[in-house]
């Protein structure tokens, strides 16, 4: 099976811009988790999809939004950029609904804002 | 708040010896754990988890302890490969939050040869 897949790689905005990101989850996956690393904060939960409806969100701004699409694949917006929000995005998917599973993560997209 | 901490940046150990890395959290709701190892410019790996009504899981050279009473976990390696160098991570999640992990900072291992 093919991994999970993020589009773009690497991506340069500048503040007050905006940007959409995507991630492909693993066939068959239907949990899609978007997480934040940056050096000073580490891996942080963004928000989490299981069939088109936001499960779980992390403690964000607005700014960053999320959706999910019927076949699973999901994207994720940052409005009004700031410098802060240059980071690593990773993007994850889960096959199971259930309380226990590990989740299986994308190579991620490089944001840098400028 | 850090529900999950890895108190160690870094260790360094000699190739053929056991790794241990450690790790503690505050959060009594956490019933699930996972280890994820990550090189540079990838996604984390998966690598080892324990839900929480064992103690130990193994997997090869990989092994897992969970101290609930101490709220602490570890991984252990052995022997060491200096193809595990990688930061690792503990991870934690509660069964009524669905696909949130909470991460640890993260403990960058080097295994030298």
């Amino acid at each position: 099976k093919a991994g999970v897949t993020q589009t773009p790689r690497y991506l340069i905005k500048t503040r007050g811009q905006q940007v959409t990101l995507s991630c492909s989850p693993i066939s068959g996956h239907r949990s899609v988790s978007w997480y934040q690393q940056t050096p000073g904060q580490g891996l942080q939960f963004l928000f989490e999809y299981f069939s088109e409806t936001q499960r779980n969100k992390g403690n964000f701004p607005g700014r960053f939004s999320g959706r999910q699409f019927s076949n699973s694949r999901s994207e994720m917006n940052v409005s009004t950029l700031e410098l802060g929000d240059s980071a690593l995005y990773l993007c994850a998917s889960s096959p199971e609904t259930g309380a226990i599973y590990e989740q299986f993560f994308g190579p991620g997209t490089r944001l840098t804002v400028l | 708040d850090q529900q999950v901490k890895q108190n160690s940046p870094s260790l360094s150990v000699q190739e053929g010896r056991i790794s241990i890395l450690n790790c503690d959290y505050t959060n009594s709701m956490f019933d699930y754990f996972l280890w994820y190892k990550k090189y540079p410019a990838e996604g984390p790996t998966f690598l080892i988890s324990i839900s929480s009504i064992k103690d130990k899981n193994e997997d090869g050279r990989f092994t897992v302890f969970l101290n609930k009473s101490a709220k602490h976990l570890s991984l252990h390696i052995v022997p060491s490969q200096p193809g595990d160098s990688a930061v690792y991570f503990c991870a934690a999640s509660a069964y009524n939050q669905g696909g949130k992990l909470i991460f640890g900072q993260g403990t960058e291992l080097s295994v030298k040869p």
